[in-house]
């Protein structure tokens, strides 16, 4: 099964600065997907990063705020862009393939971000 | 709209007592559903999925069309099993959109 890291597993940053996260896969995958769960909140997906092409952002996000990297199979980065307060949440990312044999999608461990 | 609906926010129980975790979804086409669980300071994993009618830690989950649900249920609940649940609705493209999340707590 499919193995994330992600990094920084937590931040704290001034407004009006950025951060970029970063997702490591231990194999080749098609599709990343990028989620935010706001405090108290479900996750919602940001955008879904395919290699070799542009992210596909959902309704509410832009490429502006959330700049997404693909440069391989194995590698993705979203950036929070001139961030503000209400961009305090927990962003992870996502790849499909879980257990070898089934179908499903692995989360990694998330990156908490606190803007102040 | 697709909609993934879980109206309890905590579900409080006793150990050894059943437990029902509630999803009803809203989807046009054919719905291929998940629960996904979350222990405190873990990430998020993926618990069961209804397309392989399995049963894991003595969790399952039936499909029912009818009543556009897909309820988590569990006959004796242990300790172990208090964490954040919550159910997926899978769309084309592989876009996940996720109920709002139940706390199952097992008290002692």
């Amino acid at each position: 099964s499919a193995v994330i890291s992600q990094k920084p597993s937590r931040d704290i940053c001034q407004r009006g600065t950025s951060l970029t996260i970063q997702c490591q896969v231990d194999s080749q995958v098609t599709m990343m997907f990028w989620y935010r769960q706001q405090p108290g909140q479900s996750l919602t997906l940001i955008a879904t990063a395919n290699q070799g092409s542009e992210a596909t952002y959902e309704s509410g996000f832009v490429i502006d705020k959330f700049p997404i990297s693909r440069p391989n199979l194995t590698f993705s980065t979203l950036t929070v862009s001139n961030m503000s307060p209400e961009d305090s949440s927990i962003y992870l990312c996502s790849v499909e393939g879980d257990r070898v044999g089934t179908y499903g999608y692995t989360f990694g461990s998330g990156t908490r971000l606190t803007v102040v | 709209a697709q909609r993934v609906t879980q109206p309890e926010k905590l579900l409080s129980v006793f150990k050894g007592a059943p437990v029902e975790l509630k999803c009803n979804y809203s989807y046009s086409g054919s719905p291929e559903l998940f629960w996904y669980v979350q222990y405190s300071r873990q990430r998020l994993q993926l618990l069961l999925r209804h397309i392989s009618r399995e049963s894991i830690k003595g969790f399952t989950a039936d499909l029912n069309k009818g009543e556009t649900s897909f309820h988590l249920k569990k006959p004796f609940a242990q300790e172990e099993d208090s964490a954040m649940y919550y159910c997926a609705l899978l769309l084309r493209g592989g876009k996940l959109i996720f109920g709002q999340g139940t706390e199952l707590s097992v008290k002692p």
